[in-house]
């Protein structure tokens, strides 16, 4: 089993739809979380960490259940310009462990 | 600001050909990493170097090897290319810090072994 787990999607939406994406890890040790987004033969850019309490940033909410171990993305009212790979990724004692990525596509 | 600066961007190696991907960043960060890039598998690490002067395996080391020369710079090298070996690779860096912290990555180097 993978250390982190992301349905590689695609993901195809019409600009305006909300789309969320799931992580799921399998280390319970893991400290701390992220989404990363790669854009199309770009390096990956940190997009926003992941916070226990849930936190947003514009059109973007992240929410992290440890519980279950797993991290959920939500992006509202998509955009042409979100196309892009989305990475989670997990912090496990400074090791940085990264799921393969979702795919999305918003067409117009 | 450069950031994380990776050289070449791009290159072809004959099955056997040895050479050195360079790597270096302007933002005093202790650790960097070197990953590779494959369709489907995400980003796995190469190996790692928590300081100047540590170096340390990742989850694919196999056929690479490295050198941290000093804290700006952390070169990888693959003595006898492969086909297998045939990727994108991507040096990165960031503050020692087990809490984590956010991990700046190069531009990516497009590796094609024939």
């Amino acid at each position: 089993r993978k250390e982190v787990e992301q349905d590689p999607g695609p993901f195809n939406v019409p600009e305006g739809a909300t789309v969320a994406f799931n992580c799921t890890y399998s280390n319970s040790a893991s400290q701390s979380f992220f989404w990363y987004r790669q854009d199309c033969r770009k390096e990956p850019k940190l997009l926003m960490s992941v916070y226990s309490s849930g936190n947003e940033d514009g059109r973007f909410t992240a929410q992290l259940n440890r519980a279950s171990q797993y991290i959920s993305l939500l992006i509202r009212d998509s955009k042409l310009s979100d196309s892009a790979t989305y990475l989670c990724v997990v912090n496990i004692s400074g090791d940085m462990r990264f799921g393969a990525g979702t795919r999305l596509t918003v067409k117009p | 600001n450069a950031g994380v600066t990776q050289t070449p961007k791009f290159q072809v190696l004959k099955t056997g050909q040895s050479m050195t991907l360079q790597c270096a960043q302007d933002m005093n960060h202790n650790s960097m990493y070197w990953y590779r890039q494959d369709p489907g598998m995400g980003l796995r690490l190469i190996y790692y170097s928590a300081s100047e002067g540590t170096t340390d395996k990742g989850e694919v080391p196999n056929g690479y090897n490295v050198s941290r020369l000093n804290k700006r710079e952390f070169s990888l090298r693959l003595e006898s290319a492969a086909p297998s070996q045939t990727s994108v690779y991507f040096c990165a860096s960031k503050v020692l810090d087990v809490a984590g912290n956010t991990i700046y990555f190069g531009e990516g180097s497009w590796l094609t072994v024939v």
